[in-house]
């Protein structure tokens, strides 16, 4: 069975920095494009980034170039979302997703 | 960036009609572009591919078309465990780019 599972999530102070995890199972990591996708409050979903399966390339939504940064660790399964100089705007649930599975996201809350 | 106009935002019909749903590009995405339906407590699960190609487990009730700029996400006889909120994604080009979602509801 397929499953991805964000961790990290939480109450952060703007300004702040915040490092989201995605472990996956149930399939090999290594062979698949995977993505960072987050949805508002009440607001439609918004990609975030992509990452290549062996990491040598990513990219990016325009508006989140420079303060995200996505990286994978292929021995651990695992995918992460480095969140820097983060704002009220970016509250919203974070999802971890490949093209065809997305986790069940991890909730940012960014306020004083 | 390629925009997707979703509509309508929200539909409400009864179990056993059937229901379209209409994603726009604002350029050519030849027939890159996904369905996903979301729902309460649920990953997000993905539905259509290639514009018309079913995922697998997707019951046959739910069918694509289009191709270019225009497509549509058709629901026959609905059944209960389909009111759910529907996002057309394009995947033509980055960033890949989401509509604004429909919430289909219960009449």
């Amino acid at each position: 069975e397929v499953k991805l599972v964000e961790s990290g999530g939480g109450l952060v102070l703007p300004g702040a920095s915040l490092k989201l995890s995605c472990i996956v199972s149930g399939f090999t990591f290594s062979d698949y494009w995977m993505r960072w996708v987050r949805q508002a409050p009440g607001k439609g979903l918004e990609f975030i980034g992509e990452i290549k399966p062996d990491g040598s390339k990513t990219n990016y939504a325009p508006s989140m170039k420079g303060r995200f940064t996505i990286s994978r660790d292929n021995a651990k399964n695992t995918l992460y979302l480095q969140m820097s100089s983060v704002r009220s705007e970016d509250t919203a649930t974070y999802y971890c997703a490949r093209a065809d599975a997305w986790g069940q996201g991890a909730s940012v809350t960014v306020s004083s | 960036d390629v925009q997707m106009t979703q509509s309508p935002s929200y539909l409400a019909a009864s179990p056993g009609e059937s229901v379209s749903i209409s994603c726009k590009a604002s350029k050519s995405i030849s027939n890159n572009l996904a369905w996903y339906q979301e729902k309460p407590g649920k990953a997000n699960k993905l539905l259509i591919h290639s514009g018309s190609t079913l995922q697998s487990g997707t019951p046959s009730r739910f069918s694509g078309s289009g191709s270019g700029t225009d497509f549509t996400l058709t629901i026959r006889s609905l059944e209960s465990e389909d009111f759910a909120v529907y996002y057309c994604q394009q995947y033509n080009e980055y960033p890949l780019t989401f509509g604004s979602g429909t919430k289909l509801e219960i009449k």
